[in-house]
């Protein structure tokens, strides 16, 4: 099983407030994703990065935003939450480059913004 | 445009019995085809990977297949359990991305009732 982490589990807040959903790795990958999750639909690439003070926008645009200060620690801030943000937030870490690399992934947080 | 996509969108099985799910892609160029399992609340988890050269692969009672010509695959659970319930994913790397860019299908939601 895939050493990485997210907290919270789940998350209930009301709109306007800030959210940081945490992700940890300890398997020393050097690439993290953040995927968007909707019940029945596909998983959706939000962030990535490349290593250490790399970070990137996916294909869907997300009003979120994600920081790479440490190699295994990567979070996701949304500055003031709103209804269409609820959904289910995946994050995931890969060792390498290149489609070869196995991507593993955390349990998820489910957000519900109300 | 690169699609996957998956059929069908969820079954219903009995205990001992085999199911096949259906995964059909446009990715190109073509890197490799996984099927992640990825039960309720969890992230998904990696049961096979199949590249251009490979037809078919086995993991216990999973087997997929891959014909890269007609760009289908389909997984195979032989003797299903009850903790087999679970969405199915299939998902596509493209060989032109250093991003390891993945492509997912919607899933396929299998219960398997006692």
């Amino acid at each position: 099983e895939a050493d990485i982490y997210q907290t919270p589990r789940y998350l209930v807040i009301g709109t306007g407030k800030k959210i940081t959903l945490e992700c940890s790795q300890t398997m020393g990958h050097d690439k993290m994703y953040w995927y968007q999750q909707d019940p029945g639909m596909e998983l959706h690439l939000i962030h990535y990065s490349y290593g250490v003070n790399s970070t990137e926008k996916g294909d869907l645009s997300s009003e979120s935003t994600v920081s790479r200060i440490r190699t295994e620690h990567f979070p996701l801030t949304l500055e003031s939450a709103r209804p269409s943000h609820t959904s289910q937030y995946l994050c995931a870490s890969s060792e390498g480059t290149g489609p070869d690399n196995e991507q593993f992934f955390g349990p998820g947080t489910r957000l519900t913004v109300l | 445009k690169n699609q996957v996509e998956q059929s069908p969108q969820s079954l219903i099985i009995l205990e001992g019995k085999n199911c096949t799910l259906q995964c059909n892609y446009t990715v190109s160029p073509f890197s490799n085809l996984r099927w992640y399992k990825q039960d309720t609340g969890r992230g998904p988890v990696s049961l096979t990977i199949m590249t251009f050269s490979e037809n078919t692969k086995s993991n216990g009672r999973y087997t997929a297949t891959l014909d890269a010509d007609t760009k289908q695959s389909s997984l195979h659970i032989t003797a299903s359990q009850l903790s087999d319930s679970a969405s199915y994913i299939c998902v596509v790397s493209d060989r032109g991305s250093t991003l390891g860019r993945l492509y997912f299908g919607r899933g396929t939601q299998l219960t398997v009732w006692p």
